[in-house]
């Protein structure tokens, strides 16, 4: 069956670091990998996905993903983290009746 | 544009009240969802409409009722509710299949 794990509930990361938020794969099908974010009371906001093509996945906000499929992961990163990216974020995949797959989500703290 | 809206953006009703929660797009999309999502925990699907038919029901208690009146809005009428079903319901739309996912800001509902 397809899934997604996102190993880490939260992880805390000071302003200006580099930070990574962990997500691995089920490998079943080609997968269509997303990264959405959601701030507190509010919907989730696409940032980037993968379907095909260059691993390196450049997305919104200064976020990008790399798709590596020996490992069957794909991290979410960003070079240098501001106070304002603290939010739960959400890797998914898609099947193609288009239902989602989500991962638990990790809530990802910047503190100045 | 990649605007979803949800109206009312919180919602308070009794056990025996009957209420609709509503969500629009204009992006031209042919698949509408609502989810029903918990504190801190992912969403989990509830209906998919594709073509303004029902394709996906995922089980959902009768007291939830969704209806796709045309292609840019989509309802959701609430009758006989439990407090259990308090939570954020999110609306999304796509182009259907595994295509991106665009989410409304979803709409509080507290079930007293």
């Amino acid at each position: 069956a397809q899934s997604v794990a996102q190993p880490e509930d939260q992880v805390n990361v000071a302003e200006g670091n580099p930070l990574t938020v962990k997500c691995t794969y089920s490998v079943s099908g080609n997968p269509y990998l997303f990264w959405y974010v959601q701030y507190p009371n509010r919907g989730l906001q696409f940032l980037l996905k993968y379907i095909t093509g260059d691993n390196l996945v450049k997305g919104s906000y200064g976020f990008e993903a790399e798709f590596n499929k020996s490992q069957t992961s794909f991290h979410l990163k960003k070079p240098s983290a501001l106070v304002s990216d603290s939010a739960l974020y959400f890797c998914l995949r898609s099947g193609n009746t288009g239902k989602l797959i989500f991962g638990q989500g990790t809530t990802l703290q910047v503190k100045p | 544009d990649t605007e979803v809206t949800q109206t009312p953006k919180h919602l308070v009703m009794g056990m025996t009240n009957k209420k609709s929660l509503k969500c629009e797009q204009h992006m031209g999309h042919r698949a509408m969802y609502w989810y029903k999502q918990k504190a801190k925990k992912p969403p989990e699907l509830m209906f998919v409409y594709s073509y303004e038919k029902l394709s996906i029901n995922e089980s959902v208690p009768s007291r939830f009722s969704p209806e796709c009146p045309n292609s840019s809005l989509l309802n959701l009428h609430l009758h006989a509710l439990q407090p259990e079903d308090s939570a954020l319901y999110l609306c999304a739309s796509s182009r259907g299949g595994a295509e991106t996912q665009y989410f409304g800001p979803g709409t509080r509902l507290l079930v007293l």
